[in-house]
C-alpha cells in the first residue's frame, strides 16, 4: 500500500477482554515495529520484526502481550485480558532496512473501560 | 536504560518568532532522528543525523547533532502556525530499537 495502515483506528473494550490490533506495512518493507504511546509520554518500544529473523520482543510489558508477523507482511498485536493501564495509542512503523524507521501508521487508540 | 530527555516539554510562541528544542542523553547514539506528530496521526520523520557535529537544514528547520553524538537540537526560524505539533527525538542505540524522548509540544499562534 501507499502507507502503513493500521486497524481499527479506535477500539473500546471491556477490562478482561482480548483485543487484536492489525498493521499492514508498506509493501516490500522488511522491518516492522510496534510502539505504544500513552498520553503525555514518548513512544515505548514493544517489538521489532526484521525479515525472517527472530523478533526482538524485549519491550513487551507482560506475557499478556504477543505479536506475530505472517508471511513477512501483516502483523497482529494481541493483548489478552486487557487492563485499564493498557489504554494507549498503539503505533506501527515499517522501513526498508532495519535500524531506521521511515514511516509510521496513524495508530490504534485503545481504551479499556 | 538509555534515557533521552527533551526540553522544554511545552512551548507556546507567536508566529514569526524563533524556537529551539533540545534532546539530551548521557549515552552515545549511532544516529538520531527527529519527528513531528500531529493529533490523531503517527509521527512523521523530519530528519536523520548520523555524524557528530552534523548540521542539516530543512527549509526553516535546522537540526544539529552534538559532537559526541549524545545530544541534538532543533531550531525553527520564523515559526508558522503549520509548525504546531509534538516534536519527538529518537536515538538509535542498536538495530531496530529506538529510544524516544517524551516530546516537546510546540504551539505557534497567528
Amino acid at each position: 500500500g501507499a502507507g502503513v495502515s493500521q486497524s481499527p483506528s479506535n477500539k473500546v473494550t471491556e477490562k478482561g477482554k482480548d483485543v487484536e490490533l492489525r498493521c499492514d506495512p508498506i509493501s516490500g518493507h522488511t522491518a516492522l515495529y510496534w510502539y505504544r504511546q500513552s498520553l503525555g509520554q514518548g513512544l515505548e518500544f514493544l517489538i521489532y520484526f526484521q525479515g525472517n529473523s527472530a523478533p526482538d520482543k524485549s519491550g513487551l510489558p507482560s506475557d499478556r502481550f504477543s505479536a506475530e508477523r505472517t508471511g513477512g507482511s501483516v502483523s497482529t498485536l494481541t493483548i489478552q485480558r486487557t487492563q485499564q493501564e493498557d489504554s494507549a495509542v498503539y503505533l506501527c512503523a515499517s522501513s526498508s532496512q532495519g535500524g531506521v524507521i521511515t514511516f509510521f501508521g496513524q495508530g490504534t487508540r485503545l481504551t479499556v473501560v | 536504560t538509555q534515557l533521552l530527555e527533551q526540553s522544554p516539554q511545552f512551548l507556546s510562541i507567536q508566529e514569526g518568532e524563533n524556537l529551539t528544542v533540545y534532546c539530551n542523553s548521557s549515552s552515545v547514539f549511532s544516529s538520531l532522528q527527529w519527528y513531528r506528530q500531529e493529533p490523531g496521526e503517527g509521527p512523521v520523520l523530519l530528519v536523520t543525523v548520523v555524524t557528530g557535529g552534523e548540521v542539516k537544514k530543512l527549509k526553516r528547520l535546522t537540526f544539529q547533532f552534538g559532537d559526541a553524538r549524545k545530544d541534538s537540537s532543533l531550531h525553527i526560524t520564523a515559526a508558522q502556525p503549520g509548525d504546531t505539533g509534538l516534536y519527538l527525538c529518537a536515538g538509535v542505540a542498536s538495530w531496530g530499537k529506538f529510544q524516544f524522548g517524551a516530546g516537546t509540544q510546540v504551539v505557534v499562534t497567528p
